[in-house]
């Protein structure tokens, strides 16, 4: 398997624009896990999916963020619209069904400039 | 709220001396304690975990010490090699899945 990917691995946008952010799991995990990283905050957790579904989206900053799990294979977390103090690096990860003490493998991160 | 507190923020050791990195937690429904290792560029990747059952893991160099009654628990990374230099992040997993403290920069000087 190839891992988590996401893409793309670099976005900059203008603010006001909207910016989609994309995430392939591993095949056969059933959770999925947005973060965000920044030097002042450290990684967040946005919002967790387990089988599709949102169970807890706490983390998300604002109604400007929203994030979807269409199917198993794919996860999209949406800014809309994007401001510069979004700039980060954005972060999936997935992990397996057997339990929640298990190790999420993380992509390598979308990171986003807004300017 | 932090959930997971780590420090210090960043760490310079000289090669071949001991890391020490340290966590305390307050939900004491976190039953997992993984800690990842993350260079630039990268993601974060598990480096070694541990069970509150459990008050100590050693997997080569790296060894995690858990303190349940306390609800701390830290990192030691014996004869520090600068291929460890990066940045270290402790966590804790409960039903909502992983918190992780705000990491911790390793530099280690040849």
């Amino acid at each position: 398997d190839a891992g988590v990917i996401q893409s793309p691995r670099h976005e900059v946008t203008e603010m006001g624009q909207e910016v989609t952010l994309r995430c392939k799991p591993i095949s056969g995990h059933n959770s999925l896990f947005w973060y965000r990283q920044t030097m002042m905050r450290g990684l967040e957790l946005l919002i967790y999916f387990n089988n599709n579904v949102p169970i807890d989206d706490s983390g998300m900053p604002e109604d400007r963020f929203s994030a979807k799990m269409p199917n198993a294979s794919f996860s999209t977390l949406k800014i809309q619209p994007s401001e510069p103090r979004d700039s980060a690096v954005y972060f999936c990860a997935s992990s397996s069904p057997s339990g929640h003490n298990t190790e999420a493998f993380f992509g390598q991160g979308t990171r986003l400039t807004v300017v | 709220q932090q959930q997971v507190k780590q420090s210090p923020q960043s760490l310079i050791v000289q090669k071949g001396g001991i890391s020490i990195i340290n966590c305390a937690y307050e939900n004491t429904a976190f039953d997992y304690f993984p800690w990842y290792q993350q260079f630039p560029g990268k993601g974060p990747a598990l480096l070694i975990a541990i069970r509150p059952d459990v008050s100590e893991k050693k997997e080569g160099r790296f060894t995690i010490s858990f303190n349940k009654s306390a609800k701390q628990f830290s990192l030691h990374i014996m004869d520090s090699q600068p291929g460890d230099s990066a940045t270290y992040f402790c966590a804790a997993i409960g039903m909502g899945g992983l918190t992780f403290g705000k990491g911790t920069h390793l530099i280690i000087q040849p």
